[in-house]
């Protein structure tokens, strides 16, 4: 199984203020993904990126960008972080080869003052 | 955009039961259908897949029904047991894409 690791895991910010949260994985893999996680929606893509240099914009873009600055590293950064991005965070990693089958991290806690 | 339908929300059931989650997609190009186990507190994990030449697929207590006709699938969980009470997720893969587009989840509470 893929091992992915997210940091921090937990993280409070106050409005208005920048939150970078990042993801390492080491299995290889070319593809990565953001997702975040609410009561009612399940899993909804933010940002993915198909290799390092490169960014998508998911289902709900808004509000945030995204870096993968090499294989192993996919970044998700708030600029101006709001009270509705409170959520839990989850990076995932996968290949075309496996199905697209995804590897989840362990995910991030974030709360927004 | 492309949406899957989940339900129930919830599902309670006995120890020692079956309990049947479904699903319907919108894509008749979908060919690839993942389901994920959540624990509480706990990072989803693959938990069984199946991919559209295949109509059932079982691996242990876990059987996967795929309908392409009826752009439908299912989870079935044979003899339930209190460790199989979690936040269950299926997906549909986008066509042409390495993305899945996710069900909203179904909470299994099982009882002993």
């Amino acid at each position: 199984e893929a091992a992915v690791t997210q940091s921090p895991r937990n993280k409070v910010a106050v409005t208005g203020g920048k939150v970078t949260l990042s993801c390492n994985q080491t299995n290889n893999h070319n593809n990565m993904y953001w997702y975040r996680q609410d009561t009612g929606h399940g899993l909804r893509l933010i940002h993915y990126s198909y290799g390092a240099g490169s960014t998508e914009k998911g289902d709900i873009p808004d509000g945030y960008k995204a870096s993968r600055p090499s294989q192993e590293n996919f970044s998700l950064i708030l600029e101006l972080a709001t009270p509705s991005q409170t959520s839990v965070y989850f990076c995932a990693s996968g290949d075309r080869l496996g199905g697209p089958t995804q590897y989840f991290g362990p995910g991030t806690r974030l709360l927004v003052l | 955009g492309e949406q899957v339908e989940q339900l129930p929300s919830i599902l309670r059931v006995q120890e020692r039961s079956s309990a049947s989650i479904n699903c319907t997609y919108e894509n008749s190009a979908s060919n690839y259908f993942p389901w994920y186990k959540q624990e509480p507190g706990e990072n989803p994990k693959l938990i069984i897949d199946i991919r559209s030449n295949m109509e059932r697929k079982q691996i242990q207590g876990l059987i996967v029904l795929l309908d392409k006709k009826a752009k439908r699938f299912s989870l079935h969980i044979t003899d339930t047991q209190p460790a199989d009470s979690a936040m269950y997720f299926c997906a549909a893969s986008r066509p042409n894409t390495d993305k899945v587009v996710f069900g909203t989840g179904t909470r299994l509470q099982v009882s002993p």
